[in-house]
């Protein structure tokens, strides 16, 4: 299947300092890539769509100035976690959609942020 | 997009089938029936899609009801490693309106 890596795959950062998450399409390109968190024992809540060359749309209820996403290319977008704060440790999952492949959506091995 | 129901949990014997249900009565006809499963501490992986016909693969099986409201995921020969949240998803393929919205899942215990 396609692959979706996403780097780094766990972070530990201060309260206050801003973290950034990248996630690539590595045999494919993606024009588009969602970006979901997971609390423990949760389902996944989409935050945002992450269009490339366009802003990223984000879900009702999601700070985009808190969580800063950049789609650059056809093979990378970043979310930035601004002034992280304790609230915001999570399990971070980005997915994309591997065009051609009748709409298949595969996702990156998550990124687990601890603020402390 | 429409909302699905699933248990929340189920137990299956290792070797045997496992059957996962799923409903989604208010599924619109362009809506596809997705399956993807997770286990703990990893991303989600696909698993098999459909529309209305029923759909194979090196995985599992997905029956889909004649009216669409209901389906179940098939593993034919459950193994440990089966051991994952799985959920089903509905949503239109394809376009700008392609984003997957989880629900709840169905926790599968394969029990040795």
């Amino acid at each position: 299947g396609a692959v979706v890596s996403q780097h780094p795959s766990w972070v530990i950062c201060k309260s206050g300092t801003s973290v950034k998450i990248e996630c690539r399409s590595l045999d494919f390109q993606a024009t588009t890539m969602f970006w979901y968190r997971q609390f423990p024992k949760q389902s996944l809540m989409l935050m945002a769509t992450s269009n490339e060359g366009s802003k990223a749309t984000y879900e009702q209820g999601v700070e985009k100035d808190k969580f800063l996403i950049n789609h650059a290319s056809l093979t990378l977008s970043t979310l930035t976690v601004t002034s992280a704060h304790p609230e915001d440790s999570s399990f971070y999952i980005c997915s994309a959609v591997a065009g051609g492949r009748t709409g298949e959506l595969f996702f990156g091995e998550g990124s687990r942020l601890t603020v402390l | 997009d429409a909302k699905t129901t699933q248990p929340p949990s189920m137990d299956c014997a290792e070797g045997r089938a496992a059957n996962l249900p799923c409903n989604h009565s208010t599924i619109s006809g362009n809506e596809y029936v997705y399956w993807y499963r997770q286990i703990h501490s990893q991303g989600p992986q696909y698993i098999i899609h459909g529309l209305k016909n029923n759909e194979t693969n090196e995985m599992a099986s997905l029956i889909i009801t004649e009216d669409r409201k209901s389906s179940t995921l098939i593993l034919p020969h459950a193994t440990l490693r089966d051991t994952a949240v799985y959920y089903c998803i509905v949503r239109v393929t394809g376009g700008a309106t392609n984003k997957l919205i989880f629900g709840t899942g169905t926790l599968l215990a394969v029990q040795p």
